[in-house]
């Protein structure tokens, strides 16, 4: 199975800073790669497919990029809202595997 | 609206068997592949299953051979039979569309003595 590695594990941010969340694929996926926010108690909720595709009703602050084995969510200025934990997960074969999460908490 | 919600959880002796259901509207499962998710207590995600449209059906290694996926068209319902049950099930399951943008609220799996 393709392993994926998230970092950091968790991240301590401020309102209005710029984040960036990384994922390494242990082989070459492409941009078979989405990355999900979760809030605690709440399922996941899809914000970027296939790489850097913005899901319908995500804000723009957030944007992904990347390819083959590297890849990157951005959050170009923090809201409130957005402190939770971020997965990605390729789906370039089976079985599908996620990263192991980031948590983005406030400074 | 689409919403999928999940049903079926709860407490189970190591061993048995439960099935989870999935029921949908506002979105058609046949047409879809539809994924289950897992979370265990204060841990990560973890992908169990895929179905697609055709038929075809994917699992995560942990469950091959235990754990099985399907749908009632009729029904518009997902299901997720699991047998032989762990205490390492023991999880909230999620169903989810096929690209992910859709996702049910959740059903607690556990399974324990």
């Amino acid at each position: 199975a393709i392993q994926m590695t998230q970092s950091p594990s968790s991240l301590s941010a401020s309102v209005g800073d710029r984040v960036t969340i990384t994922c390494r694929a242990s082989q070459g996926i492409r941009n078979d790669l989405g990355w999900y926010q979760q809030k605690p108690g709440k399922a996941p909720k899809l914000l970027i497919y296939a790489a850097s595709s913005l899901q319908s009703g995500v804000p723009s602050r957030f944007s992904g990029s990347g390819s083959g084995t590297d890849f990157t969510l951005t959050i170009s200025s923090l809201q409130p809202e957005d402190f939770a934990t971020y997965y990605c997960l390729q789906d370039y074969n089976y079985p599908h595997t996620f990263g192991q999460g980031t948590k983005l908490e406030i400074k | 609206e689409v919403q999928l919600v999940e049903s079926g959880g709860g407490l189970i002796q190591p061993g048995g068997s439960l099935r989870l259901s999935c029921a949908a509207s506002g979105f058609t499962v046949s047409s879809n592949y539809m994924s289950w998710v897992r979370q265990a207590p204060g841990k990560g995600l973890e992908w169990v299953s895929v179905i697609y449209s055709g038929g075809s059906t994917y699992y995560a290694d942990s469950v091959k051979g235990r754990f099985t996926i399907s749908r009632d068209n009729s029904k518009n319902t997902l299901y997720l039979q699991m047998n032989s049950l762990r205490a390492e099930d023991t999880a909230v399951y999620y169903c989810a569309s096929g690209g992910g943008g859709y996702w049910g609220q959740g059903t607690l799996v556990t399974v324990s003595s």
